[in-house]
């Protein structure tokens, strides 16, 4: 089926360093989100994004945290300065709509923040 | 607030035994809540494996089955007989489409051993 690839898998950055997680969508898809999952806790929403904009975040999306989708293409999220609390296994998703509509998901990224 | 609680794993099951995870939710500012069930196999993303939109509703697939019960707020996921290659973990998610702009909420999820 459709996917959603994330690079990296894996990324180790000393605190207050700039990082950027991308995220490849399934192609037809017009709404993305991201995910922050914390070892040993639940999943939480961050933010979803359509037509070039952030339409909800989450109180988990500091300021520290910006999404684009440059080009149309990757969909990123940048967290400039990173700090420790930031480690965690961060997950994209797209749908086609919204509403109900299938998320698809990507395997996410580990971010060590050193 | 809104959460979803499901069954602590790891849970370990012989195939061709029967499954029950357990998923209660508590949707306080959701007038509607939707209700999935979305598995994660090693090294892959999540996928969704059913999902119920109307209380009182059964989903299926792969031999699998939840109903989403609004009495007891509980969205159970259940199969007859279980497959190695059902190992994986599963989480339970309460849609929330109150704003319009859809998200979900997580339970911890729970993850699956099936043995030989």
């Amino acid at each position: 089926g459709p996917k959603v690839l994330q690079i990296p898998s894996h990324q180790i950055i000393d605190m207050g360093q700039m990082v950027t997680l991308n995220c490849d969508p399934v192609s037809n898809h017009l709404y993305f989100y991201w995910y922050k999952q914390i070892l040993g806790q639940q999943m939480e929403f961050l933010v979803n994004f359509y037509n070039g904009k952030v339409m909800e975040k989450s109180k988990l999306f500091k300021d520290q945290f910006s999404v684009e989708r440059p080009d149309g293409s990757y969909f990123t999220l940048k967290i400039q300065p990173t700090a420790l609390e930031d480690s965690a296994v961060y997950f994209c998703a797209s749908s086609f709509g919204q509403g109900y509509a299938e998320q698809f998901f990507g395997p996410g990224t580990r971010l060590t923040v050193l | 607030g809104d959460s979803v609680t499901q069954t602590e794993g790891p849970v370990t099951v012989s195939e061709s035994e029967s499954l029950i995870i357990n998923c209660t939710y508590s949707a306080t500012s959701i007038a509607y809540p939707n209700l999935f069930w979305y598995v994660r196999y090693p090294g892959e993303g999540l996928q969704l494996l059913l999902k119920v939109i109307t209380a009182g509703q059964k989903g299926s697939s792969r031999g699998f089955e939840a109903t989403y019960n609004k009495e007891t707020t509980s969205f159970h996921l259940q199969k007859a007989s279980v497959q190695e290659s059902d190992s994986a973990v599963y989480y339970c998610a309460l849609g929330d489409g109150n704003t319009g702009n859809y998200k979900y909420v997580f339970g911890a999820g729970t993850r699956l051993k099936v043995i030989a």
